[in-house]
């Protein structure tokens, strides 16, 4: 009965591969987000989606592209990998603005040899 | 855009004691003032959240205090036990879908 759930929990990959990684909730919310948390645990928004429609995009490199199937999914795809990438990304649900509660993944830690 | 920030980066208390976390942010339309507890390999989980129209708001052992006019707010933990020892994380949003987050406090808490 996991509400925001992603897969895989961990990813090691080389430089210049494409990855994606997996979201779903079954809260039955209508926004999801993405998150990136880097080495210093900074948490930062990447990418929300309402009812499938992208509403933010926070100046992501191209490289990176969300795909949302249906409101419980948020897939990532992530082409061209670098070494840069290496963060943890979380997935995360909210019912809707204004500014309810968002539910976060257990994260996903991505590692670029 | 928002700019929050968030002090101290480590907090240390003797199990029992007090610890306070505080946050300042940059935008006025902020209204929505959230605060996030992150165990050790885990996701973010909402511990107290505050809006724009209130000062103070307690939850057992957790406040959470908002000075609008000096864009300041405020997490106190009392009587602090070993299982608070986590990250805790402020955020500001202005109904916007989109939460700014402070750097975060990492809290020990000693036995």
């Amino acid at each position: 009965d996991t509400a925001v759930s992603q897969t895989p929990k961990y990813l090691v990959t080389q430089m210049g591969n494409d990855k994606s990684i997996k979201c779903e909730q079954n809260l039955g919310h209508d926004t999801m987000y993405w998150y990136k948390q880097d080495s210093k645990k900074f948490l930062k928004i990447m990418f929300s989606y309402n009812n499938k429609e992208l509403i933010i995009n926070e100046t992501v490199p191209n490289r990176f592209s969300p795909k949302s199937p249906d409101k419980a999914h948020l897939n990532l795809h992530i082409n061209s990998l670098e070494l840069g990438d290496s963060a943890v990304y979380f997935c995360a649900s909210s019912q809707a603005i204004p500014s309810n509660e968002q539910f976060f993944g257990p994260g996903t830690r991505l590692t670029v040899l | 855009g928002e700019n929050v920030e968030q002090h101290p980066s480590t907090l240390s208390v003797q199990e029992g004691d007090s610890a306070v976390i505080k946050c300042t942010y940059s935008d006025s339309a902020s209204n929505y003032f959230p605060w996030y507890k992150q165990e050790l390999g885990k996701g973010p989980q909402l511990i107290i959240d505050i809006r724009s129209n209130v000062g103070e708001k307690k939850d057992q052992r957790i406040a959470v205090t908002l000075n609008k006019t000096a864009k300041h707010f405020s997490l106190h933990i009392t009587e602090t036990q070993p299982e608070d020892s986590a990250v805790y994380f402020c955020a500001a949003s202005k109904n916007d879908y989109k939460l700014s987050f402070g750097a975060g406090t990492t809290v020990t808490v000693r036995a």
